[in-house]
């Protein structure tokens, strides 16, 4: 079954510095990948998502790249903000049945400092 | 609008009770999900419903039980409740399944138990 890793489990940057979240994964069949983001406390909401016919993606200050041959995905997140600071999950899963269900990182908290 | 409601927010057991967690959507979504968080572990999935009257185990189904009721609401039951269980427990929705869908969260349920 699909595996996915997930670099850094922490991070830690200047306010207005840049961050990158890393995944990969295994199963080369996979082609959604979405980005979830989790405040102490909350839920986590989809803050942006991929699929395997795209290679770049991007919503205001965040992006997320994929590089289907290596079988990674990366987030973006530019000019960060004290309000970026969350854990981070990427996932990943395949269309079709009991196969196709998303698997989760296991998270990367970001904290950015003012 | 509501989207995904769970009910109760926190709750604390004694090993060997049983209790029922809720989940409602309100999205006309088909598919639906439980997950568990637990520590450094990210999100797993404990049972899915890709539609209405259909249930399967997700990655880690032992102790539990699911129910679709009808489209909106998808119930999981803990039997006999082991301090193992401890967790987050949160329910989602997509509007159709396979995975590659954006899934939405309830605001999760706490259980500690004792």
């Amino acid at each position: 079954g699909e595996n996915v890793e997930q670099h850094p489990s922490t991070l830690s940057v200047q306010e207005g510095d840049s961050a990158v979240i890393k995944c990969t994964y295994s199963d080369s069949a996979s082609n959604y990948f979405p980005w979830y983001k989790q405040e102490l406390g909350k839920r986590p909401q989809l803050i942006i998502d991929i699929r395997s016919n795209v290679g770049e993606k991007k919503d205001q200050r965040i992006a997320v790249t994929l590089n289907k041959t290596a079988k990674h995905f990366s987030l973006h997140i530019t000019e960060t903000q004290p309000e970026d600071s969350a854990v981070y999950f990427c996932a990943a899963s395949r269309y079709g049945g009991s196969q196709g269900n998303l698997i989760f990182g296991k998270g990367t908290k970001l904290s950015v400092k003012p | 609008n509501a989207g995904v409601t769970q009910t109760p927010k926190f709750q604390v057991l004694k090993t060997g009770q049983s209790m029922t967690l809720q989940c409602a959507q309100d999205m006309n979504h088909n598919s639906m999900y439980w997950y568990r968080q637990d520590p450094g572990m990210g999100l797993r999935l404990i049972y899915y419903s890709a539609s209405e009257g259909t249930t399967d185990k997700g990655e880690v189904p032992n102790g539990y039980n699911v129910s679709r009721l009808n489209k909106r609401e998808f119930s999981l039951r803990l039997e006999s409740a082991a301090p193992s269980q401890t967790s987050v427990y949160f329910c989602a929705s997509s509007e159709a399944p396979g995975g590659n869908q954006p899934q939405h969260f309830g605001d999760g349920t706490r259980l500690s138990i004792l």
